[in-house]
């Protein structure tokens, strides 16, 4: 089954304590990016991959870091993070200019 | 102005009704237009894309893009108790060899049984 898989699904953390998100995805897509989800604000990327070692920042990156060290995956990293980052988290890809898949998403609350 | 203005609703209709959702965008370099379907805790899944301006049905749904306007609706024809969730527009353009890919914040639909 076609699909984008992000885990953990839910994650409860304290301030400053680095933690990191992975996605993976089975479709063989080039197109990787993280978006972060919030009330009012709809979906924004964070950051986005055309292809292996090729990323560049969306429209919210301050506070994350990525990497794509192999096509199926793109881990998001929270080095520091903070309470203004407590949101929900979804990871996407398409192969090539085509629609997103989305992973059903990562719900992160930082204290 | 935002890129793209999707009205939040919520929307409440009966069950058998038609739901039009809408979209304005300002971008005229926007070349694919889709609509996800969202349910709560769940991510979006695509139901609709279309590229350039036209009509496209698939089953109980057709989604409708005017460039000239810069509006994109979709219509769902015998709204089911199920169709209730959060429906999310979205656009692309390619822009130096890269993909960029503008989405509304969501209409919420309940369909009343």
């Amino acid at each position: 089954e076609a699909q984008v898989t992000q885990n953990p699904r839910y994650l409860i953390t304290v301030t400053g304590k680095k933690l990191t998100v992975t996605c993976s995805q089975n479709m063989n897509h080039e197109y990787m990016s993280w978006y972060r989800q919030d009330p009012g604000l709809g979906l924004r990327q964070i950051y986005y991959s055309m292809n292996v070692e090729v990323t560049d920042k969306g429209d919210v990156p301050e506070g994350y870091k990525v990497s794509r060290k192999e096509k199926r995956n793109f881990p998001l990293i929270l080095e520091s993070p903070s309470p203004n980052q407590t949101s929900l988290y979804f990871c996407a890809s398409s192969g090539g200019h085509q629609p997103q898949h989305f992973g059903d998403g990562t719900r992160l609350s930082i204290l | 102005q935002k890129e793209v203005e999707q009205d939040p609703g919520p929307l409440s209709v009966p069950e058998g009704a038609i739901v039009s959702l809408n979209c304005t965008y300002s971008n005229s370099a926007f070349q694919y237009f889709m609509w996800y379907r969202q349910y709560s805790r769940k991510g979006p899944e695509l139901l609709m894309y279309t590229y350039s301006s036209g009509n496209k049905e698939d089953g109980r749904f057709t989604a409708q893009v005017d460039k000239s306007s810069k509006y994109i609706s979709l219509f769902i024809r015998d709204s089911q108790p199920s169709d209730s969730a959060t429906y999310l527009c979205a656009m692309s353009s390619t822009t130096s060899g890269t993909y960029k890919y503008i989405f509304g914040t969501g209409t919420r639909l309940k369909v009343l049984a």
